[in-house]
């Protein structure tokens, strides 16, 4: 029973071009989700949250944008570059509890 | 900082022995935690602590033990090693109060374990 889902396994994007990585959730209570990015041999790494108060959360070139009544988020990294190639992570939680919930990623290929 | 410092990277187990996996936070993090990451698979939860004395089981604690007697160190030991266990190990630490939101979480370098 996966509770968050990572449907695309990988994605190449050009250069320069914007990348959209999708993620999609199950439990109403989640209200908190990250996004983590991995390099191969080292561990995940945090790159941007979004409550669930909100529908939108930038830092920089990544934004993550929140749809609650499609249980939906997605990560968009504009422009894209070589050094984003790395698998991306979504991870959910609920206030109060102990777990968080990772998705299965999607590996991200940015072609120069 | 150092952060989260795993030992060993590397490590093959005959089938049926044993080994602790020692993972350590220098950050004061309350929160620790423990993950198995499969090939092709996201982080399954093995166990978690919130504190010294404190730990509890996540999805997948068979064939697991931890113990949490300081705020630093948090091992996870496997008493009879199967192939199963197979896998690529994440110690995670965070900070977090009780009943309020988790905050991100700071995850070690993993260790790759490989059973035979």
């Amino acid at each position: 029973d996966q509770q968050v889902k990572q449907n695309s396994p990988s994605l190449s994007v050009q250069e320069g071009r914007i990348s959209i990585l999708n993620c999609d959730y199950t439990n109403s209570m989640f209200d908190y989700f990250l996004w983590y990015k991995k390099y191969p041999a080292e561990g995940p790494t945090f790159l941007i949250s979004i409550s669930s108060i909100k529908d939108k959360n930038e830092d920089g070139r990544f934004t993550v944008f929140l749809n609650k009544s499609a249980k939906h988020l997605s990560l968009h990294i504009v422009p894209s570059q070589p050094g984003d190639s790395a698998v991306y992570f979504c991870a959910a939680s609920a206030t109060g509890g102990f777990k968080t919930i990772f998705g299965a990623g999607t590996r991200l290929f940015v072609k120069a | 900082n150092a952060g989260v410092t795993q030992t060993p990277k590397f490590r093959i187990l005959k089938i049926g022995q044993s080994m602790t996996l020692q993972c350590t936070q220098d950050m004061n993090h309350n929160y620790m935690y423990w993950y198995r990451q499969d090939p092709g698979m996201g982080l399954k939860l093995i166990y978690y602590s919130v504190g010294a004395g404190i730990t509890d089981k996540g999805e997948v604690p068979n064939g697991y033990n931890v113990s949490r007697s300081t705020t630093e160190d948090f091992p996870l030991r496997l008493e009879l090693a199967a192939p199963s266990q197979t896998s690529v190990y994440f110690c995670a630490s965070s900070f977090s109060l009780a009943g309020k939101r988790r905050n991100e979480q700071f995850f070690g370098p993993g260790t790759r374990l490989t059973v035979l």
